[in-house]
């Protein structure tokens, strides 16, 4: 069974432009998180959202966005970005919203604003 | 709100030695307690976990005893290997979402 999948690996980005990241659910798993990590703030809830729903959202600016679509993948968006948003962005899934302790993280994808 | 602290690393040890990361929590309520383990390169994989106090989770060696008397979770080995050489986050399961220590890496030498 594949594990959850994030692309790109790396991504490089000038300030003020936008960025999507895309995250592929382990199949069967309805729910997708989002995680930003930074060696400052160490890891930080950006979203969750199940059956095409945002159902939680951390403290982040509305630049910060995502969607999920009807089979699981989900995209996350950061818009004018900032050399702040450097950092790995992780996503997690599970078979439902809400479980914390069966969370399944991929490998991130590592965005570098210059 | 939920807040986990961890000791700050880096955590040098020689191969064979006994390894402690400390963690304490703050939480309303008595919450699930995990370490995830992230390796160079790789994204967060679950260690361990405890669901209720005096719980003891344990995996590859590694345990951790949920404390409620002190909120602590603390992580530990009794032989390190240069394969454990990691980050090791501690966290704690909120109403909607995990929170996160901010990592203690551990340098494991031959």
């Amino acid at each position: 069974k594949a594990g959850v999948t994030q692309t790109p690996r790396y991504l490089i980005k000038t300030r003020g432009q936008q960025v999507t990241l895309s995250c592929s659910p382990i199949s069967g798993h309805r729910s997708v998180s989002w995680y930003q990590q930074t060696p400052g703030q160490g890891l930080q809830f950006l979203f969750e959202y199940f059956s095409e729903t945002q159902r939680n959202k951390g403290n982040f600016p509305g630049r910060f966005s995502g969607r999920q679509f009807s089979n699981s993948r989900s995209e996350m968006n950061v818009s004018t970005l900032e050399l702040g948003d450097s950092a790995l962005y992780l996503c997690a899934s599970s078979l439902e919203a809400g479980v914390r302790e069966k969370l399944f993280f991929g490998s991130g994808t590592q965005l570098s604003v210059l | 709100g939920d807040s986990v602290t961890q000791m700050e690393g880096p955590v040098t040890l020689s191969e064979e030695a006994f390894l402690t990361i400390n963690c304490t929590y703050t939480a309303t309520g008595y919450p699930s307690l995990f370490w995830y383990v992230q390796y160079p390169g790789e994204g967060l994989q679950l260690l361990l976990k405890a669901t209720k106090a005096d719980d003891k989770g344990s995996n590859k060696g590694f345990e951790a005893t949920y404390r409620k008397e002190t909120t602590s979770f603390h992580l530990e080995k009794g032989s390190v290997q240069v394969s454990d050489s990691a980050v090791y986050f501690c966290a704690l399961a909120g109403y909607s979402t995990l929170t996160f220590g901010k990592g203690t890496m551990l340098l494991v030498s031959p």
